[in-house]
């Protein structure tokens, strides 16, 4: 079946510094890519969109500049949080859809970041 | 009001029990419906996709009613492995791209 990679699944870095999470479609073409972010005990927030070769689209609330999200190919999405602070750690999710007939939402296995 | 509710729970069921969730939807227009689990600090997973004439994957049975805009899934014969966040999960019918949009989830605990 379709597998996300996604990487790292864990991180902790200092609060200021930037962190790059990727994810990588292994054995399908990602056309589309969702963000997500999950505090304790909520529900998956969307963060943002991207489809291969042009500009996320971004929910509201969620700065741009802070999380910038590159889809350059159709097998890798990166989420960069730029000048991180403790208030981003969190719970951060991609999922991949792909084309017919990979229609299905994959998920990556998430990636735990902690800013201290 | 939230685009998708659930009761958060823990729901706490000896094994061997039958457990029921309801998730209600505020979009009228919402086309698609799943659930999904998710194991603590783990990726959510598809468990069933729900269709409007219910449908049933083992012990596990999902419904909609679109009437009261509320889907359900019933799981039968609880295993110590259902444990689990059970998430509720709507495609709103707008043109936001088929985004998947999830509830808060239900804990559910099964005990010896």
């Amino acid at each position: 079946g379709a597998v996300v990679s996604q990487h790292p699944s864990r991180v902790i870095c200092k609060s200021g510094t930037s962190v790059k999470i990727e994810c990588r479609s292994l054995d399908f073409q990602a056309t589309t890519m969702f963000w997500y972010r999950q505090f304790p005990k909520q529900s998956l927030m969307l963060m943002a969109t991207s489809n291969e070769g042009s500009k996320a689209t971004y929910e509201q609330g969620v700065e741009k500049d802070k999380f910038l999200i590159n889809h350059a190919s159709l097998t890798l999405s990166t989420l960069t949080v730029t000048s991180a602070h403790p208030e981003d750690s969190s719970f951060y999710i991609c999922s991949a859809r792909g084309q017919e007939p990979n229609y299905g939402y994959t998920f990556g296995s998430g990636t735990r970041l902690t800013v201290v | 009001r939230k685009e998708v509710e659930q009761d958060p729970g823990p729901f706490n069921v000896p094994e061997g029990a039958t457990v029921a969730f309801n998730c209600t939807y505020s979009n009228s227009a919402s086309q698609s419906f799943f659930w999904y689990r998710q194991d603590c600090r783990k990726e959510p997973k598809l468990l069933m996709s729900v269709y409007s004439s219910g449908n049933e994957d083992g012990r596990f049975t999902a419904q909609l009613n679109r009437a009261s805009q509320y889907i359900s899934l019933l799981i039968r014969d609880s295993k110590l492995s259902d444990s689990a966040t059970y998430l509720c999960v709507v495609i709103p019918l707008t043109g936001g791209g088929n985004k998947l949009t999830f509830g808060t989830g239900t804990q559910l605990k099964v005990e010896l």
